[in-house]
């Protein structure tokens, strides 16, 4: 089946423009996720939707940086006046609702990770 | 806070060669540990996790709460074992179900050499 798509695949932008990151969920998954991906950083937490609930900012590196979830499905990255440092690859992840394990105990979070969208600064 | 470090960037065995990828965590919580691993030009993905015990591609990690260590081993690597990899942590609420956001380490990029 489909996995999680991300657009555009690759974008180089100048400092200073807004640039816009889109996702695409594997379908019924109702968690979402972003994570930045950069050199000496490894992979950071960005932000969580998950269903109706308010999102978990928390790792949002500043308030040049929003996403939005529409219908819970598609959401959208969103950073302006961009960086260089804002350089990276951007990664959305989804996962569906939590399982149990067969035979009962705990449930995992299983998030499924989308092909990146690598952003340059210039 | 959660915390998770590798402290490994890279790492380079021969083919054969019994391999062991270092994670170590700190969390005041009950967490839950996974490993993921992203090939060449492939996306990233679920490697394997603590709690189902399993081995998968040969690779087995055993959590050590005492050392809050949950490093992942293999005891003959092959060539096709080259990637990186992320050791991660998610929380767990009381019911034992992890939710919400993994908190990554920085990565091991892991050679294998014929």
């Amino acid at each position: 089946g489909a996995g999680v798509s991300q657009s555009p695949s690759n974008k180089v932008t100048e400092k200073g423009k807004d640039v816009e990151l889109r996702c695409d969920p594997i379908s019924g998954h109702t968690a979402l996720y972003w994570y930045r991906q950069s050199l000496g950083q490894g992979l950071e937490f960005l932000i969580y939707f998950q269903g109706n609930s308010a999102p978990d900012k928390s790792g949002l590196p500043s308030d040049r940086f929003s996403a939005e979830r529409t219908g819970g499905s598609v959401s959208t990255l969103t950073i302006q006046r961009t960086q260089q440092e804002d350089s990276a690859v951007y990664l959305c992840a989804s996962s569906p609702n939590l399982r149990r394990l067969a035979g009962g105990g705990a449930s995992y979070n299983e998030q499924f990770f989308g092909p990146g969208t690598r952003l340059t600064v210039l | 806070a959660q915390r998770v470090t590798q402290p490994e960037k890279l790492l380079s065995v021969f083919k054969g060669a019994p391999v062991e990828l270092k994670c170590n965590y700190s969390y005041s919580g009950s967490p839950e540990l996974f490993w993921y691993v992203q090939y060449s030009r492939q996306r990233l993905q679920l490697l394997l996790r603590h709690i189902s015990r399993e081995s998968i591609k040969g690779f087995t990690a055993d959590l050590n709460k005492g050392e809050t260590s949950f490093h992942l081993k293999k005891p003959f690597a092959q060539e096709e074992d080259s990637a990186m990899y992320y050791c991660a942590l998610s929380k767990k609420n009381a019911g034992g179900t992890s939710y919400g956001k993994l908190t990554f380490g920085q990565g091991t990029i892991l050679t294998v050499h014929p």
